[in-house]
């Protein structure tokens, strides 16, 4: 049962443009949702977060929007840069930041071409 | 920046065999975590460790698997005999308690390759 859904395997984006990705849920207990970013041979690093009490975090280039009612969340980055071409998952807390576990989706491949 | 430290990189061992992926977490970190990402797959969740034992573990998490936290600083997971599908990357991660984001940091994992 996949209770985090990322449907673009990949995405290709050019440089300067806007580089949207997808994320959907199911579990309806999910209140906390991240980002992390995969280069190949290094571990998940942590990106971005939200709480559901938002709809919306910023920090810098990278831009969160969750809209509960939808069980849907995205990542924009913009503009995107050659650097950020990796793998983004989308991961959710089912028990709201305790020490529950995160659930992963199966990643988006970004590459961003000069 | 702090970091958790996996070891070995890549680790190639014989079916049936027994292998112990090392990891040191965050120090002053409280919540211990096992992850690993099949060629291709998602990153599935295997244990998490806290307070020395076991909160949850995964289906995947069999009988064949066992972690521990030895001396304080390492915290280990052993597979008794490997199965060609445990080939994956695995990786270890450790929470703290602090809530700026709740997000674990990872290792840079371990590449098992069952032969």
């Amino acid at each position: 049962d996949q209770q985090v859904k990322q449907n673009s395997p990949s995405l290709s984006v050019q440089e300067g443009r806007i580089s949207i990705l997808n994320c959907d849920y199911t579990n309806s207990m999910f209140d906390y949702f991240l980002w992390y970013k995969k280069y190949p041979a290094e571990g998940p690093t942590f990106l971005i977060s939200i709480s559901s009490i938002k709809d919306k975090n910023e920090d810098g280039r990278f831009t969160v929007f969750l809209n509960k009612s939808a069980k849907h969340l995205s990542l924009h980055i913009v503009p995107s840069q050659p650097g950020d071409s990796a793998v983004y998952f989308c991961a959710a807390y089912p028990l709201g930041g305790s020490q529950g576990n995160l659930i992963f989706g199966k990643g988006t491949k970004l590459s961003v071409k000069p | 920046e702090p970091e958790v430290t996996q070891t070995p990189s890549h680790q190639v061992t014989q079916m049936g065999q027994e292998v112990i992926l090392r990891c040191v977490p965050i120090s002053n970190h409280l919540y211990f975590y096992w992850y690993r990402q099949i060629l291709g797959q998602k990153v599935e969740f295997l244990v998490s460790f806290y307070n020395n034992e076991i909160s949850e573990k995964s289906e995947i998490f069999d009988d064949q698997f066992s972690v521990e936290r030895p001396d304080g600083s390492n915290f280990t997971l052993k597979i008794r005999s490997t199965k060609l599908e445990d080939s994956a990357m695995y990786f270890c991660a450790s929470r703290g308690t602090e809530q700026t984001n709740y997000g674990y940091t990872f290792g840079s994992g371990t590449r098992l390759t069952v032969v």
